[in-house]
């Protein structure tokens, strides 16, 4: 069974510095997707990052970037300027076309001004 | 293009009464994935529907059922709520073709089984 682990419930970080959200996971396949999603307090889930398992290359979006290690099913989300913004539930994802997506349990990030 | 809607976003009901929840997907979208959100159990996954077929389902009991129309649009309903129903029902839709997307979240429907 393909299954999702954060093992960071919480994590926080000061204003303008760089945090890194580990996450694992467990699965057969060669071929799938590796997302990570950031839901704010009472607000709306929305797709921060994702990553193809076929490229080498390390997904980035501005300030979000991954450090993705196939052979060792690592995803990890690495923040950089942390902004107060940035704080929220952030889940990682994991997804085979066409099957259901997995998720982790989140981490609950918090960001000290 | 509008995001993902739900209605409605929130809810109260008995236990023992059914409800329906409604998605619209973004314009364009086919599949659409419902989940249930706790504080205990996390986000899990309840259905998957692509054209109108349901084409994955999690491991809840036949008390909830979804069902997709013509137009995308999808509903799911629970029959008999428990209290432990009480829950944010999440509407998830995705592009899909030979590749696998990203899915889209709406704002979720709060769910209160008194």
């Amino acid at each position: 069974a393909q299954t999702v682990t954060q093992s960071q419930p919480e994590m926080s970080v000061q204003e303008a510095e760089t945090v890194t959200l580990s996450c694992t996971y467990d699965t057969s396949e060669s071929d799938y997707y590796l997302f990570w999603y950031k839901q704010p307090p009472s607000r709306q889930m929305i797709l921060v990052i994702r990553q193809e398992a076929y490229k080498q290359q390390n997904a980035t979006e501005n300030r979000f970037s991954v450090n993705f290690q196939k052979a060792a099913k690592s995803f990890s989300l690495k923040i950089s300027d942390s902004q107060l913004g940035d704080a929220a539930m952030y889940f990682c994802a994991y997804r085979v076309t066409n099957n259901d997506m997995r998720f982790g349990a989140g981490t609950r990030l918090t960001v000290k001004p | 293009k509008a995001g993902v809607t739900q209605t409605p976003r929130y809810l109260i009901k008995t236990r023992g009464q059914q409800v329906t929840l409604s998605c619209s997907p973004i314009s364009g979208h086919r599949s659409v994935s419902w989940y249930q959100q706790t504080p205990g159990q996390g986000l899990q996954f309840l259905f998957e529907y692509f054209s109108e077929t349901q084409r994955n389902k999690g491991n809840f009991p036949g008390r909830f059922s979804g069902r997709q129309f013509s137009n995308s649009r999808s509903e799911m309903n629970v029959s008999t709520l428990e209290l432990g129903d009480s829950a944010l029902y999440l509407c998830a839709s995705s592009f899909t073709g030979r590749r696998t997307y990203e899915q889209y979240f709406g704002p979720g429907t709060r769910l209160t089984v008194t």
